[in-house]
Order: C-alpha cells, then structure tokens, then sequence
C-alpha cells in the first residue's frame, strides 16, 4: 500500500517554543491531508483538514494561530505548534488521501514533549 | 457524521476466529464502512472497506448486515500481532477529501 511518513518521529521541546512535524506521501499525489492529536489512552481526535494549495479548515475548537498547517505541495503537508506548551505534549499524526479516496493512508506518528 | 458503537475491549485466544461487532444505525446510502486498527504507539493501519457486499482480504473479513446497519470484522485465526485497538468508521464515498472520525473502538486483547 501507500506510504505516508513523518518527521520527527519524536521531539521534546521547551516551553514558548515552536515545533514543525513534515507529512509526507511518498509514492502518491496526496490532495488532501489530515492531522489528527491522540492523548494516552484516547482515540484520535481531528485537528484539521489540509488541501494542496488552500488554506486548512480546522475542527471546531482548535485554534488555528497555534496549529499552523502549510500544504504547499501534493506530498507534503506541516504542522507548526506555536509557543507550545505542556498541554501540547501529545502523539500527532498525520494521514493522506490521494484523489481516488477509497482509503486514506496513516503516518507513524510524531509524539511531542513538551517541558 | 454518522456514529459507530463498538464494545470497548474484547479477548480472544491466539490461533482462533474472533469477531468484532459494530453497529451503526444512522448510516447513510453513501457510507462506506471502514476498519483501521491501531498498534501501540504507532498510527493506524488500514483493514479493509465496504459497502453492502461481503469483503475479504487478507487481513481480515468483513460481514455487513443486509440492512447495513451493523457489520463484524473478522480475524479468522488471531496471533498476538493482531493485539491493537480496532476501529470501525463510517466515510462518506463520495468525496476523497471526506474526515474519517474515530470512535473510542475496541481494544483487542489476544491471549497466548
């Protein structure tokens, strides 16, 4: 299957810094993206969506000035964490659907740590 | 978005079928019912899709009520890889860039 992969796969930062997590599709056209914050213990909960060459639509309650998200390509999305903090510290993971749609294929994962 | 209720953990013993229920009763005729399953510390993993039909894979079976609302994922013989958290989510198919919204899915426990 296709394969979408993630850098870092582990960052620790400290507070008021920012942090940026690559997604990448590397063997398809991705036009759409999303990323997704997973807490231990819980399931994965959707941050936003992310389309090549527009601007990301984000879920209800997350904010868009501290999740900065560019999808400057069809195989690359990011994912900025502004000023993050410890509440932030969490398991980000990104997935990506090529236009055919039928699945939509995961990342590895990146977990960040916050201090 | 159309919920899915799963129940919240399951066991199994290695080597034999297990059977994952799923109900989703506000389906819509534009839904297809997905599974992705999730091992610990990694993202998740695509099983297998469906729309009225019976699927099979080679990961698994999927077996879709006739009236489509509810389906069973099924392993026909576990092995302790297939230990994880399984989903069951509704996308619409219509649209490439349709969400997936997980539920809290079930966690699979399989015992040696």
């Amino acid at each position: 299957g296709a394969v979408v992969s993630q850098h870092p796969s582990r960052v620790i930062c400290k507070s008021g810094t920012s942090v940026k997590i690559e997604c990448r599709s590397l063997d398809f056209q991705a036009t759409t993206m999303f990323w997704y914050r997973q807490f231990p213990k819980q399931s994965l909960m959707l941050m936003a969506t992310s389309n090549e060459g527009s601007k990301a639509t984000y879920e209800q309650g997350v904010e868009k000035d501290k999740f900065l998200i560019n999808h400057a390509s069809l195989t690359l999305s990011t994912l900025t964490v502004t000023s993050a903090h410890p509440e932030d510290s969490s398991f980000y993971i990104c997935s990506a659907s090529s236009h055919l749609g039928d699945e939509q294929f995961f990342g590895p994962g990146t977990r960040l740590t916050v201090l | 978005d159309a919920k899915t209720t799963q129940p919240n953990s399951m066991e199994s013993n290695e080597e034999e079928p297990v059977h994952l229920p799923c109900n989703h009763s506000t389906i819509s005729g534009t839904d297809y019912i997905h599974w992705y399953r999730q091992l610990p510390s990694q993202g998740p993993e695509y099983v297998i899709h469906g729309l009225t039909s019976n699927v099979n894979n080679r990961m698994a079976s999927l077996a879709i009520a006739e009236d489509r609302k509810s389906s069973t994922l099924i392993l026909h013989r576990a092995t302790l890889r297939d230990a994880a958290v399984y989903y069951c989510i509704l996308r619409d198919g219509y649209s490439s860039a349709s969400k997936i919204i997980f539920g809290s899915g079930t966690r699979l426990s399989i015992r040696p």
